[in-house]
């Protein structure tokens, strides 16, 4: 079936780097999601990978995908306050790349 | 670009009574959305379609809810009877018809029911 599992919370000090890790279950997903929702507002893509990808870079973001073990993880360099939102990762599953979220990590960046 | 729009914002209403949302999605996007987002959890895929056709409703719960779209444009999503746990954040989404799905989110309509 369609999974997707994330840890729910990260505390990171302000300059430190943050890595949000999550796992999926559908083998056959081309693409692989990161989307930010901040309070109040809808869900922003930040970036994504295709499963053929072992890494992805842009700018403070970087992907990782380990598509043996169906793990994903999302770096953010240098993180700063304004990085401060909730974290969702997507895989796109199905012959209509339906996506399928999971529940979502909270980050929290202090000074 | 105009985003994707939905209205009404929020909604309070009483269990039992009925509740519509409108979404429009961003022009040329074939394919349109709606999730069930409760407080403290993911996106939950309630409807998809592409153009004016349904491509996967397998989590939409059929007794109370129904959604619809007009020539393949605005999508209206209706609850009837709401129920408690209905309460909730209904999001509308659109993506253009490219392989990679990046979708566009609404800001969503805050659903309290009472």
């Amino acid at each position: 079936g369609e999974d997707v599992e994330q840890s729910l919370f990260l505390s990171v000090r302000e300059g430190d780097s943050s890595v949000i890790n999550c796992t999926y279950t559908d083998s056959s997903s081309t693409y692989l999601y990161w989307y930010k929702q901040e309070p109040g507002a809808g869900l922003q893509l930040l970036t994504y990978i295709f499963s053929n990808m072992d890494m992805k870079q842009d700018q403070r973001l970087t992907v990782l995908l380990n598509k043996k073990d169906k793990h994903l993880s999302l770096r953010i360099a240098d993180t700063q306050t304004g990085d401060s939102a909730i974290y969702f990762c997507a895989e796109g599953s199905g012959g209509y790349n339906k996506l399928i979220f999971g529940a979502g990590t909270r980050l929290a960046v202090h000074p | 670009e105009a985003g994707v729009a939905q209205s009404p914002r929020y909604k309070i209403i009483e269990k039992r009574q009925s509740v519509a949302f409108w979404c429009n999605p961003i022009s040329g996007h074939a394919t349109l959305y709606w999730y069930q987002q409760i407080l403290g959890q993911g996106p939950k895929l309630l409807i998809q379609f592409q153009n004016n056709g349904v491509v996967d409703d397998s989590q939409l719960p059929k007794d109370r809810f129904s959604a619809e779209r007009l020539k393949g444009v605005d999508s209206t999503l209706k609850i009837q009877p709401a129920k408690l746990e209905d309460s909730a954040v209904y999001l509308c989404a659109s993506s253009p018809p490219r392989q990679v799905t990046e979708a566009f989110f609404g800001q969503g309509t805050r659903l309290t029911v009472v």
